[in-house]
C-alpha cells in the first residue's frame, strides 16, 4: 500500500522567505503526482501536475521536483507572500487513484 | 468550463436520515472518485468510477453507503441511515485520464447530528 508523508506537518515563515515543502513516498512506480493546495473550509486547487518521466514543472513562483527513485518530491515557493498561507497536499497516482500526504500546513507572516 | 460541481456546499441532518451528495463532472472527463476527509485520517477514497462502471469500492465504509452513476456527467453518494460518525467533508474529483491529473469540486461539509 501506497504511504505519502509531508514534512513538516507545519511551518510558520516571515513575508518574503522561500518555502521549502517536503513529499516522500514508499512505491516509486507511481504515473504522477500533483500538488494541491487547500484553504481553510474550501476544496482542493491544483497548483503543479509532475508526469513520472518529468524531474519538475514551474508555475510562476512554485516549482516542483521529483526524484521516482527516491521517492520524493520537493515544493518550493519562492518570496512567499501572506496570500500563501494555506494546507499544500502531496499526493501521488499509482494505478489509478491519488494517495494523499497529510499536509504541510503554511502560515507566512506579514 | 465551470469545473466539477458538488451540491449542497452544507448539509445538516439528523441520525437515522437519508442523506444525498451530488456530482457534476467536467464535460469529457471519464473518471468520477469520491473521497472524504476528516482531521483524524485525511482523505481517504471511497469508490472510483471508469466509464459510468465502478471499479473499485473497497473504500465504502459499509452498507449505509452507496454510489451511482446513472450517466457519464453525474454522480450521487447516498448515506442511509446517516450516523454522527459520517460528519465530514465530502469531495468528488473528475479526470480525463492519468496523465492530465485531477479536478476537485468544493465538497460537501456534512454534519449529523
Amino acid at each position: 500500500k501506497q504511504e505519502v508523508t509531508q514534512i513538516p506537518a507545519a511551518l510558520s515563515v516571515p513575508e518574503g522567505e522561500n518555502l521549502v515543502l517536503n513529499c516522500s513516498f514508499t512505491d516509486s512506480a507511481i504515473y504522477n503526482l500533483q500538488w494541491f493546495r487547500q484553504d481553510p473550509g474550501k476544496g482542493l486547487t491544483s497548483l503543479l501536475l509532475i508526469q513520472s518521466s518529468q524531474r519538475e514543472q514551474t508555475s510562476g513562483r512554485l516549482n516542483a521536483s521529483l526524484d521516482k527513485s527516491s521517492g520524493r518530491s520537493t515544493l518550493y515557493i519562492a518570496a512567499s507572500q501572506p496570500g500563501d498561507s494555506a494546507t499544500y497536499l502531496c499526493a501521488v497516482v499509482d494505478d489509478y487513484k491519488l494517495s494523499f500526504g497529510a499536509g504541510t500546513t503554511v502560515t507566512v507572516r506579514a | 468550463d465551470a469545473g466539477v460541481i458538488q451540491s449542497p456546499r452544507h448539509e445538516v441532518t439528523e441520525m437515522g436520515q437519508e442523506v444525498t451528495l451530488r456530482c457534476k463532472l467536467i464535460s469529457g472527463h471519464n473518471s468520477l472518485f469520491w473521497y472524504r476527509q476528516t482531521m483524524m485520517r485525511g482523505l481517504e477514497l471511497l469508490i472510483y468510477f471508469n466509464n459510468n462502471v465502478p471499479i473499485d469500492d473497497s473504500g465504502m465504509p459499509e452498507d449505509r453507503f452507496s454510489a451511482k452513476m446513472p450517466n457519464a456527467s453525474f454522480s450521487t453518494l447516498k448515506i442511509q441511515p446517516s450516523e454522527p460518525r459520517d460528519s465530514a467533508v465530502y469531495f468528488c474529483a473528475s479526470s480525463s485520464g492519468l496523465n492530465y491529473g485531477y479536478t476537485f469540486g468544493s465538497g460537501t461539509r456534512l454534519t449529523v447530528v
